[in-house]
């Protein structure tokens, strides 16, 4: 069992609907990180957050550090949101390492 | 020019080329990382340099050879590679604060196609 899980794999929803993206973990950490990774490769992070709720523009993460979980949400989805969605923690026992989730490909249509 | 840059963005070798990735970050940064993304798979972290002297290597392979010559610099050289080896290799730079601060968030570079023939 991976040490990070993200669900689901694959999303396609329609422009406009809210999407949730949900991460698990099983280790300690000091913070989790939500990235973007568009076609292409370049990975840009969107959260780094260690408790309660963050908010960008149209985007919400939240984590519950209790229950080892967090969720990326995205309000009024757009086509230009369609990207790999990827969650990653910062485990306790290392300054440097992330631990990947396999990401979760969105894809919004118009 | 600002972020984190690296060349080229895509390359094509053979099995038995040497070439050179080469990553510079504009952000002040005193890590740096290599990793290797490969199809459907989680990024695999390489190399971890921090004020230049590497603290992490994970196990990759000696055809793999990274170089740091200073805090905005990274190289990842290459040589007798394997097709296995063709990935997305991306460079990341982060503001590290040392033994028992708290971790920051990484800042990638757009990353190197690299395909092995």
């Amino acid at each position: 069992k991976n040490e990070v899980e993200q669900s689901p794999q694959n999303l396609t929803a329609q422009e406009g609907e809210f999407i949730t993206i949900n991460c698990s973990y099983s280790v300690g950490i000091s913070a989790l990180h939500w990235l973007q990774q568009h076609p292409g490769g370049g990975i840009v992070s969107l959260f780094m957050l260690s408790s309660g709720k963050k908010k960008h523009g149209r985007l919400i993460a939240t984590i519950n550090i209790q229950e080892k979980h967090s969720s990326l949400h995205i309000t009024a989805s757009h086509p230009r949101d369609s990207a790999v969605y990827i969650c990653a923690v910062s485990p306790d026992y290392s300054n440097y390492q992330l631990i990947w989730g396999a990401g979760t490909k969105l894809i919004i249509k118009p | 020019e600002t972020g984190v840059t690296q060349t080229p963005r895509h390359l094509v070798m053979g099995m038995t080329n040497k070439k050179s990735l080469k990553c510079e970050q504009h952000l002040g940064h005193n890590a740096m990382y290599w990793y290797k993304q490969s199809a459907k798979k989680p990024l695999e972290l390489m190399f971890v340099y921090s004020l230049e002297e590497r603290v992490e290597n994970n196990s990759v392979p000696s055809r793999f050879s990274p170089e740091c010559p200073n805090s905005s610099h990274l190289f990842l050289h290459l040589h007798t590679l394997q097709p296995e080896d063709s990935a997305l290799y991306l460079c990341a730079s982060s503001p590290y604060q040392g033994s028992g601060g708290p971790y920051n968030e990484q800042f990638f570079g757009p990353g190197t196609r690299l395909t092995v023939l």
